[in-house]
Formats: C-alpha cells, sequence, structure tokens
C-alpha cells in the first residue's frame, strides 16, 4: 500500500526559506508523477508543483518565482523549497501522487506556520 | 489562472440528491476530460471521489456521480447520508501554464 509522508519545520519566520521533504513507502518515484498541495487555514486548496524524474518540473505561476520541487530517487523521496516566505505562506501543506491529472494518494499534510 | 468557479454552499435532507457544479473554460473543464472531485472533511485530508469526470476510485460509493456539460462539470451525490456532509473541490487539467487548478470549494451540509 502506497503511503507519503510529509516532514518540515513547523514554524518559520518571514523571509526564511520553507524546505519540505515528503517519503513515499509501497512505490517507486521513479514512476509517477509527484506533487505538492497546500491549503490556507480556513481556505481551499492551491496546487504548487510537480516533477517527474525524467521530465522537467511544472510550477504554480503565481508561486513560480520562489519555489523549487525536486526528486531523490536514492531515498525514495521529493522536496519542496519555498524562498522568502510571509504570513500569507501559512497553511497545510500536502504531497500527492498526481495521476494525471487528478491527486490520488495524498500524505496526511504538514501545518507551516510563518510568525515573527 | 483563476480558479474554477463553486457555489460557496449547498445542502440537502438525507436521502435527497444534491448537485455541486464547477465552471471552468475551454482552456480546462470545456477542453479536457480530466476534471476531478475530492472531498475533505474538517481536520481531516482531501479524497479523491471521481477522476477523468465520470470515473469513481475503487471503493467509491456509486452514490457519487460526475458529468460535464461545456465547460460546467457536476458532481451529483444521491441518496444523501450525514457522513457526505464535508467540503467538495473540484479541479481541472488546464492548457494554461499551471496545468492544473483546483476550485475553490463547496460546502455540503446535510440538513
Amino acid at each position: 500500500q502506497m503511503r507519503l509522508q510529509e516532514s518540515g519545520p513547523g514554524l518559520m519566520k518571514p523571509s526564511e526559506t520553507l524546505s519540505l521533504t515528503c517519503t513515499v513507502s509501497g512505490a517507486s518515484i521513479r514512476s509517477f508523477y509527484w506533487s505538492w498541495v497546500r491549503q490556507p487555514p480556513g481556505k481551499g486548496l492551491e496546487y504548487i508543483a510537480y516533477v517527474y524524474y525524467t521530465g522537467s518540473p511544472n510550477y504554480n505561476p503565481s508561486l513560480k518565482s520562489r519555489v523549487t520541487i525536486s526528486e531523490d530517487t536514492s531515498k525514495n523521496q521529493f522536496s519542496l523549497k519555498l524562498s522568502s516566505v510571509t504570513v500569507a505562506d501559512t497553511a497545510v501543506y500536502y504531497c500527492a501522487r498526481l495521476a494525471p491529472w487528478s491527486f490520488d494518494v495524498w500524505g496526511r499534510g504538514t501545518l507551516v506556520t510563518v510568525s515573527s | 489562472q483563476s480558479a474554477l468557479t463553486q457555489p460557496a454552499s449547498v445542502s440537502g435532507s438525507p436521502g435527497q440528491s444534491i448537485t455541486i457544479s464547477c465552471t471552468g473554460t475551454s482552456s480546462d473543464v470545456g477542453g479536457y476530460n480530466y476534471v476531478s472531485w475530492y472531498q475533505q472533511h474538517p481536520g481531516k485530508v482531501p479524497k479523491l471521489m471521481i477522476y477523468g469526470v465520470t470515473n469513481r476510485p475503487s471503493g467509491i460509493s456509486d452514490r457519487f456521480s460526475g458529468s460535464k456539460s461545456g465547460n460546467t462539470a457536476s458532481l451529483t451525490i444521491s441518496g444523501l447520508q450525514p457522513e457526505d456532509e464535508a467540503d467538495y473541490y473540484c479541479s481541472s487539467y488546464t492548457s494554461g501554464t499551471t496545468l492544473v487548478i483546483f476550485g475553490g470549494g463547496t460546502k455540503l451540509t446535510v440538513l
């Protein structure tokens, strides 16, 4: 059974760089598309980015200048970096498998709070 | 790209049927058969209910069905049950640079 588990810092200060990692078990990350989706408290879902190991990553244009998604096939993990965070980046961050074009397997999510 | 448009809320009584709409453009909903629907209970992880406009993943009740007409997709829930009370989100592939967009979400209340 495929499982995804996010790990992240929890609490951050404005202007810092957010680093999140998603560990995949039960499947090889070489075989599928992998993505990040976030949800600010009380608000809707927002697509951030996806990666496929043989192709170019794709980014939401609204975040593209600050976001990098990457894979580590040796650890069966993929990661997200979001630079220059602000309070508006406070959200639950989910990693998910993207079975083009639906998100069919989700991690439990990790809450990232940006506060001074 | 703008988010897909969903009603903020819908409601129904147990046993009834309700429909949630998801309106986009010819660049997303209307142009491709890649509309998905997600159910999210408070504090829980989104769950895929419909993919490819009409397809249900394994284990999803056949009370949930999807359809599309033009630039508007719809999720219909028949035989409403109390446990169906949740937020529902649509998403679609888009020919724009973002490739995937979500709707703003619809809160379903089972009266």
